[in-house]
């Protein structure tokens, strides 16, 4: 299993809001920044929020990134059908001396 | 406008060996790390590799350590990943990404962009 824990799957209907966490440990997220990609359908993932907070330019401030000790969470309010994809947290691991990344959480708009 | 672009995937026997290339532009290729990760079929994404900007510090998942080299032409903006002793379980798409960092480890650090990916089955 991932060394990152991120819930399988999310579902919310459109214009609602929901909210993704990423469950990491002290070597990790508790000492290091967490990233978000974002992975639609058939093409290759993109950065979506970096250094726990910051959006890239181009993407929407719906969504938002936080960090709290050893987790952090990918908020996304005013839900759309084009925010249907995978969404997966990664960090920086002392311990592994690696990169690590959740499973990955698919989320529906119902 | 910053690019990478990934090739070499390709269909390789248990136990053989193939090499994954990456051309970088739009950026002083140098000042930045590189890094491979990889997706294997309706799984999850999982970090291969990194190399720093001038190629002096390398790291590995423990899955590929002894197994993969990464390495590195600052002169042509290419860096390559050689793909030893393969296994069934490295079936995966392989895609390259552009660090933030000169380092490749560490905070304040991601992957961005990230090149379209290159398959690579590894099967009899």
């Amino acid at each position: 299993q991932s060394v990152l824990t991120q819930p399988p799957s999310a579902s919310e209907t459109p214009g609602q809001r929901v909210t993704i966490s990423c469950s990491g440990g002290s070597s990790n997220i508790g000492r290091n920044t967490a990233n978000w990609y974002q992975q639609l359908p058939g093409t290759a993932p993109k950065l979506l929020i970096y250094s726990n907070t910051y959006r890239p330019s181009g993407v929407p401030d719906r969504f938002t990134g936080s960090k709290s000790g050893t987790s952090a969470s990918l908020d996304i309010s005013g839900l759309q059908s084009e925010d249907e994809a995978d969404y997966y947290c990664a960090a920086w691991d002392d311990s592994l001396n690696g990169w690590v990344f959740g499973g990955g959480t698919k989320l529906t708009v119902l | 406008e910053v690019q990478v672009l990934d090739s070499g995937g390709d269909l390789v026997q248990p136990g053989g060996s193939l090499r994954l290339s990456c051309a970088a532009s739009g950026f002083i290729f140098s000042s930045y790390a590189m890094s491979w990760v990889r997706q294997a079929p309706g799984k999850g994404l999982e970090w291969v590799s990194s190399i720093s900007g001038t190629g002096g510090s390398t790291y590995y998942a423990d899955s590929v350590r002894g197994r993969f080299t990464i390495s590195r032409d600052n002169s042509k903006g290419t860096v390559s990943l050689q793909m030893n002793s393969l296994r069934g379980e490295d079936t995966a798409v392989y895609y390259c990404v552009k660090d933030r960092n000169y380092y490749g480890s560490g905070t304040a650090n991601w992957f961005d962009p990230w090149g379209q990916g290159t398959q690579v089955t590894v099967s009899s």
